[in-house]
């Protein structure tokens, strides 16, 4: 009955290669984000979906493609992957489609991307 | 750029001792959230202050913001070994679609 998971917890995998993330929440949220979280624990957002459409890109090179197949799920695709994408990936979601004005996110517990 | 900053970056406490970290930011906000992130794990919201709010009470947690100051604090009273952990504050803007933009954390250990 997890509210955010993501899927895998871990990926290791060579530069050049392409991969995807999951995101799947089950609490009825209409927003939905990938967040970023470097080596020094900084986390920056990537991107923000409100009911399937795309909100935010924070000048994330096109490598990274989220999808949205509907409100409950939000995929991260990257491709031709680069040491400097090795990091931690956290998918969120809040209530409302304001952004987290007054609505607190709830984060799933994050892959950790290792790029070799 | 960056929004919050905590500080300290890091903090070691003996159990029962109560923690304070503090959380500047620079441009006006909508509210104000603190966060905790064990390691390994996803972040766990603690509460929310919004910018007419002082003060805010949870458990053992207490939030002040001054938004004159641009900068709230988080104390934890009475702390356990279980609350060690990072913590980070996280700041809504006023303008625009707005996000949480966080801080890079204060390093809390409590030991036995």
């Amino acid at each position: 009955d997890t509210a955010v998971s993501q899927t895998p917890k871990y990926l290791v995998t060579q530069m050049g290669n392409d991969k995807s993330i999951k995101c799947e929440q089950n609490l009825g949220h209409d927003t939905m984000y990938w967040y970023k979280q470097d080596s020094k624990k900084f986390l920056k957002i990537m991107f923000s979906y409100n009911n399937k459409e795309l909100i935010i890109n924070e000048t994330v090179p096109n490598r990274f493609s989220p999808k949205s197949p509907d409100k409950a799920h939000l995929n991260l695709h990257i491709n031709s992957l680069e040491l400097g994408d090795s990091a931690v990936y956290f998918c969120a979601s809040s209530q409302g489609s304001g952004g987290p004005y007054n609505s607190p996110l709830h984060f799933g517990n994050g892959t950790r991307l290792t790029v070799t | 750029s960056q929004q919050g900053e905590e500080d300290p970056q890091a903090l070691s406490i003996q159990e029962g001792e109560n923690a304070t970290m503090n959380c500047s930011y620079k441009t006006s906000i909508n509210n104000l959230q603190w966060y905790r992130q064990n390691s390994g794990r996803g972040l766990v919201h603690l509460i929310l202050i919004r910018s007419n709010e002082r003060e805010k009470h949870s458990g053992r947690l207490r939030v002040t913001l001054d938004t004159s100051k641009k900068s709230s604090s988080l104390l934890i009273t009475a702390s356990r070994a279980a609350d060690t952990a990072s913590y980070f504050c996280a700041t809504d803007a006023r303008s625009g679609y707005s996000t949480l933009t966080f801080g890079k954390g204060t390093m809390l250990l409590v030991s036995p």
